[in-house]
């Protein structure tokens, strides 16, 4: 079984400032991916970013980039230039690389907020 | 781009009554899932259904049932509510292919008195 961990519990940043969310999985998987889900106090699950454990390379989406450190296997976010609409619920989720479905495993999530 | 639709967003029920939750997941998703997220929790998996059939089975209470249906819509019904079944119920849907990224409804927020 996996298991995700969000070490910390709530966060926050000066608007425009950059911010990092940590996160660590265990898994005897080799294979899997990766990934962030932001819930704004509107209580929807947004996909943030995406990263697959077999490339070595970072995901970045926008202001959105992973740091991905698979034999620590730990994968942090990094918010850059923070907005208030970045003020949220942030979880960080493992799924198995397989066809057989692809369930989510979440971790206890990092709540993020954004100051003027 | 069409989402994950839910109905109803709010439900209110009473202690030992029957609830049912419904999804409609994206066109030409496969894949559909149902979470539970109780307050200040991360979502918790419950059922999955691929091609109508079940795929893979979570932490489900057996007085939890849910299906797909023909047009690819998913229902979770619940029984014998108690008070501690109140949380957030979203349901996901995906392609079947490793790794696609799970895209969620607005959930059913449902309140058990």
């Amino acid at each position: 079984a996996q298991t995700v961990t969000q070490s910390q519990p709530e966060m926050s940043v000066q608007e425009a400032e950059t911010v990092t969310l940590s996160c660590t999985y265990d898994t005897s998987e080799n294979n899997y991916y990766l990934f962030w889900y932001k819930q704004p106090p509107s209580r929807q699950m947004i996909l943030v970013i995406r990263q697959e454990a077999y490339k070595q390379q970072n995901a970045t989406e926008n202001r959105f980039s992973v740091n991905f450190q698979k034999a620590a296997k730990s994968f942090s976010l990094k918010i850059s230039d923070s907005q208030l609409g970045d003020t949220a619920m942030y979880f960080c989720a493992f799924m198995k690389r397989n066809n057989a479905g692809n369930m989510l495993t979440f971790g206890g999530g990092t709540r993020l907020m954004v100051k003027p | 781009a069409a989402g994950v639709i839910q109905s109803p967003r709010h439900l209110i029920k009473e202690k030992r009554e029957t609830a049912t939750l419904k999804c409609y997941p994206i066109p030409r998703h496969d894949t559909v899932y149902w979470y539970q997220q109780g307050p200040g929790q991360d979502p918790q998996f419950l059922i999955s259904f691929y091609e109508k059939m079940q795929s893979d089975k979570g932490s489900i209470p057996d007085r939890f049932s849910a299906q797909q249906f023909s047009d690819y819509h998913s229902e979770l019904n619940m029984s014998s509510l108690e008070l501690g079944d109140s949380a957030l119920y979203f349901c996901a849907s995906s392609f079947r292919q490793g790794g696609s990224p799970l895209h969620f409804g607005n959930g059913t927020r449902l309140t058990v008195t």
